[in-house]
């Protein structure tokens, strides 16, 4: 039963133009929401997160968009460069439960 | 600043042989400590968590079996391995409940069971 769930394996998008990836998820207890990015043979590293109680978080050129009726959450990233070519993985969690449940994430690829 | 080691980062290991991957944390105390698998398709999955030393919570069965002898010390184990082993280990932290702030993983460790 996979709760959280990135239906999209790859993408590629051109240099200079907006990369969106997206990420439903089924358990509505959850109200922590992150994206990590993660490159080969490494581990992921944080990106950017969103609480319940935003519907928006910004951070540079990354922003998260969470739409929680459709219980679907959104990353955009603008504009895309090569050296965002990587693994996107969302992830979720539910206060108090110590652990955050992750989706099977998208490759993006930025072509130059 | 906190730090977290986790090694090997390669190993190949024929069936039936035991494991034991090692995670250390430095410059924190009583770190909530965390053991994934990225196998192919299968995105991250946990498989086990601690929230203390001896405190081990168990996410799916399977072959493998956690410990946790030191506050700041996370160890994977098998005694006996399966080709159905073979994936990209992960070893992660967080100082809570992770809430907006999440994990910070380790390097990873990728094993090959042949």
């Amino acid at each position: 039963d996979q709760q959280v769930k990135q239906n999209s394996p790859s993408l590629s998008v051109q240099e200079g133009r907006i990369s969106i990836l997206n990420c439903d998820y089924t358990n509505s207890m959850f109200d922590y929401f992150l994206w990590y990015k993660k490159y080969p043979a490494e581990g992921p590293t944080f990106l950017i997160s969103i609480s319940s109680i935003k519907d928006k978080n910004e951070d540079g050129r990354f922003t998260v968009f969470l739409n929680k009726s459709a219980k679907h959450l959104s990353l955009h990233i603008v504009p895309s460069q090569p050296g965002d070519s990587a693994v996107y993985f969302c992830a979720a969690s539910a206060s108090g439960t110590y652990k955050y449940i992750f989706g099977t994430g998208t490759r993006l690829k930025v072509l130059a | 600043s906190q730090t977290i080691h986790q090694w090997p980062a390669t190993l190949v290991q024929p069936v039936g042989s035991p494991l034991s991957l090692e995670c250390t944390v430095e410059g924190t105390s009583n770190p909530n400590l965390y053991w994934y698998r990225q196998a192919a398709g299968r995105g991250l999955q946990l498989l086990f968590y601690s929230v203390g030393i001896g405190q081990i919570s168990s996410e799916v069965p399977q072959n493998l079996s956690a410990s946790r002898p030191q506050d700041r010390q996370f160890i994977l184990s098998s005694k006996k391995l399966l080709l159905s082993d073979s994936g990209f280990y992960l070893c992660a932290w967080s100082d809570g409940q992770g809430g907006l702030y999440g994990y910070t993983f380790g390097s990873g460790t990728r094993l090959t069971v042949v």
